[in-house]
């Protein structure tokens, strides 16, 4: 099964910092990759995809950036956070077997920007 | 227009009893697929259940199945014999386009915050 790896678990960074997460994925080969925000209760939102090596859509204008060095290691940076960039970064991978597909998560970094 | 539309901000359901999670969607893509999450307090996102545009048959998943009204485009969860557990926050989501085409993503509801009693 597919297990997803993200890191830092918990972050605080000045305003203006730059930013690195990382996302890395075991179990699958070639999948779809997500980046998602989310602010405090609220939904998620789709911050970047990608759907191979070095292929990156933006779904918002903002001051991250996302790549995808290796087929399953997708990172998410900014060169200058911003306090609005305060949230839950969450990893997903999705996987298709027949006409099942799944969507899994991993645990998710909690960045608070002062 | 929002795409997904969650109505119920939170319920609440007695423990062993069964709960049904609205969740309504909005496109014109023929070919899609609905999911629902569970978001315990921890923060996890937990994939529960999945149902594509083209399934003949509702998904189930243990306690958990889909009701798929395609006419009425809406994906309500039912959760049967609620746990203490199930207490949660729980998103549905829908994916538009071809798995693993360039336009292939999924956006979520606001959510729905269950409460089970004991």
């Amino acid at each position: 099964s597919q297990t997803i790896h993200q890191w830092p678990a918990t972050l605080v960074q000045p305003v203006g910092s730059p930013l690195s997460l990382e996302c890395t994925v075991e179990g699958t080969s070639n999948p779809n990759l997500y980046w998602y925000r989310q602010a405090a209760g609220r939904g998620l939102q789709l911050l970047f995809y990608s759907v191979g090596i070095g292929q990156i859509s933006s779904e918002v204008p903002q001051n991250l950036s996302a790549s995808r060095p290796q087929d399953r290691q997708f990172i998410l940076s900014s060169k200058k956070l911003l306090l609005s960039d305060s949230g839950f970064y969450l990893c997903a991978s999705s996987r298709r077997a027949g006409q099942k597909e799944t969507q899994y998560f991993g645990p998710g970094t909690r960045l608070l920007v002062l | 227009a929002q795409k997904i539309t969650q109505t119920q901000p939170g319920m609440f359901v007695q423990e062993k009893e069964a709960v049904t999670l609205d969740c309504t969607y909005d496109t014109s893509d023929p070919s899609y697929g609905l999911f629902w999450y569970k978001q315990p307090s921890s923060g996890e996102m937990i994939f529960l259940i999945y149902q594509g545009s083209y399934d003949q048959q509702n998904a189930t998943e243990g306690r958990y199945s889909l009701n798929f009204q395609k006419a009425r485009k809406s994906a309500n969860l039912v959760i049967s014999a609620s746990q203490l557990g199930d207490s949660a926050m729980y998103f549905c989501a829908m994916r538009e386009g071809f798995y693993g085409g360039s336009n292939y993503k999924l956006t979520f509801g606001k959510g729905t915050l269950l409460t089970v009693n004991p």
